[in-house]
């Protein structure tokens, strides 16, 4: 299946994070969502082959790497208050119909 | 821009009882696919059914049915025989004909407690 690490993570405004994820063996795209307390996820961009291959409404500092061993980070820096939320991950195949999800990493900013 | 509207925010049901979940859309896209996740405290998103604009059938997966109203742009989740397992959010989302599931947009979820 598909892993986050860390599970939670407590920063400060200003630091930067690094999330991590491992996806499901043999799929090739990884996305990458937020998800506010009370609210849907919202997507912040996907990667295929290691390329950004589409994002969401978010800025710059909000970036990912995908590397070929299955792996993929998603980097932001200068955090602000706004930006305490569960982030997901999903693997799918491109073109699938299915995404499979991670159990997420709650990132709390102060 | 595409949408997804869940005008429930909270739903209450009976054990063994069925319950039906709203999703309003909208889309100017012909193609496109629909579909429903639960979320549990945990958090994990867990995928539970999918429709797509054309086909002809409403998609069934167990106990999850989905009632595909396109005309009236709706997709609705019904849950039969509830369980106090399915306790949960429950997330309507859509992808459009050119992007994959991993670009969906999602609504803002409904909550659904069983009681028993």
């Amino acid at each position: 299946g598909v892993t986050q690490s860390p599970t939670h993570l407590i920063k400060t405004r200003g630091q930067q994070v690094t999330l991590r994820c491992s996806s499901q063996s043999g799929h090739n795209t990884v996305s990458w969502y937020q998800q506010a307390l009370g609210q849907g996820p919202q997507f912040i961009f996907q990667y295929y082959r290691e390329e950004e291959n589409g994002r969401g409404n978010f800025p710059p500092r909000f970036s990912g790497l995908q590397f070929p061993n299955d792996s993929s980070e998603l980097n932001v820096n200068a955090l602000e208050l706004d930006d305490s939320a569960l982030y997901l991950c999903a693997s799918s195949l491109q073109y699938s119909g299915e995404q499979f999800f991670g159990p997420g990493t709650r990132l709390t900013v102060l | 821009a595409q949408k997804i509207t869940q005008t429930q925010p909270g739903m209450f049901v009976q054990e063994k009882e069925a319950v039906t979940l709203d999703c309003t859309y909208d889309t100017s896209d012909p193609s496109y696919g629909l579909f429903w996740y639960k979320q549990p405290s945990s958090g994990e998103m867990i995928f539970l059914i999918y429709q797509g604009s054309y086909d002809q059938q409403n998609a069934t997966e167990g106990r999850y049915s989905l009632n595909f109203q396109k005309a009236r742009k709706s997709a609705n989740l019904v849950i039969s025989a509830s369980q106090l397992g399915d306790s949960a959010m429950y997330f309507c989302a859509m992808r459009e004909s050119n992007t994959n599931a991993g670009k969906s947009t999602f609504g803002d979820g409904t909550t659904l407690t069983v009681k028993p």
